[in-house]
């Protein structure tokens, strides 16, 4: 089976455009995680969907966004793009949300 | 407060035992975690352990759980150079089923030939 799958692998994006990021959950899981991972740290939490619903919110502002569809893929939408959200997007897949997570190789973010 | 601390660094020499240590505050937490990170890649589920034990052996990784000191640790025998990378401690934290995953900040391991 295909692991968690994201696209595109790499952005480059001005300030103040914004985003879509996307994102394919292995097969049978039904929970997708958002994180960010800025260089030198380690990911932090954005959202987390379970069967199309917002189970979860991590400390970042409205600007971010996500939804889940009917075939569990997601999207990440980050809108209004600061320099600071120049990071690896991670993914993360679950069966059910609250169990073991599988990540994606993620998308590189450079926001010029 | 949730909190996940790890130490920057650690330098071995292949063959030797590499030992990473991680310091959690959610006595909550379910599980606990260890993943590793390869330049540029994502993050590869190395080896979990339930809250309820107190140690996992997976081949080469040893994880260790002191659940009163919130002290957890991941041995690798025989480290070889294929083990350089970044290795990130996680405790699943949140209230109720979220799945909320909280990283330390990971600790670059670099094996010397």
């Amino acid at each position: 089976d295909a692991g968690v799958t994201q696209s595109p692998t790499h952005l480059i994006k001005t300030r103040g455009q914004h985003v879509t990021l996307r994102c394919s959950p292995i097969s049978g899981h039904k929970s997708v995680s958002w994180y960010q991972q800025v260089l030198g740290q380690g990911p932090q939490f954005i959202f987390q969907y379970y069967e199309k619903e917002e189970r979860g919110r991590g400390n970042f502002p409205d600007r971010f966004s996500a939804r889940q569809f009917p075939n569990y893929s997601s999207e990440l939408n980050v809108n209004a793009l600061l320099l600071g959200d120049s990071a690896l997007y991670l993914c993360a897949s679950s069966r059910t949300g609250a169990e073991t997570q599988y990540f994606g190789p993620g998308t590189r973010l450079l926001v010029l | 407060g949730e909190d996940v601390e790890q130490s920057l660094f650690l330098s071995v020499r292949e063959g030797d035992s590499s030992v990473i240590n991680c310091t959690y505050t959610d006595s909550s937490s379910t599980y606990l975690y260890w993943y590793k990170q390869e330049p540029g890649a994502g993050l590869q589920l190395l080896t979990y352990i339930f809250s309820n034990m107190d140690m996992k052996q997976d081949q080469r990784l040893t994880v260790l759980l002191n659940k009163k000191d919130k002290h957890l640790s991941l041995r690798i025998a025989d480290t070889q150079t294929g083990d350089s990378a970044i290795y990130f401690c996680a405790e699943s934290g949140g209230s109720g089923n979220t799945g909320k995953l909280i990283f330390g900040q990971g600790t670059t391991l670099q094996v010397k030939p």
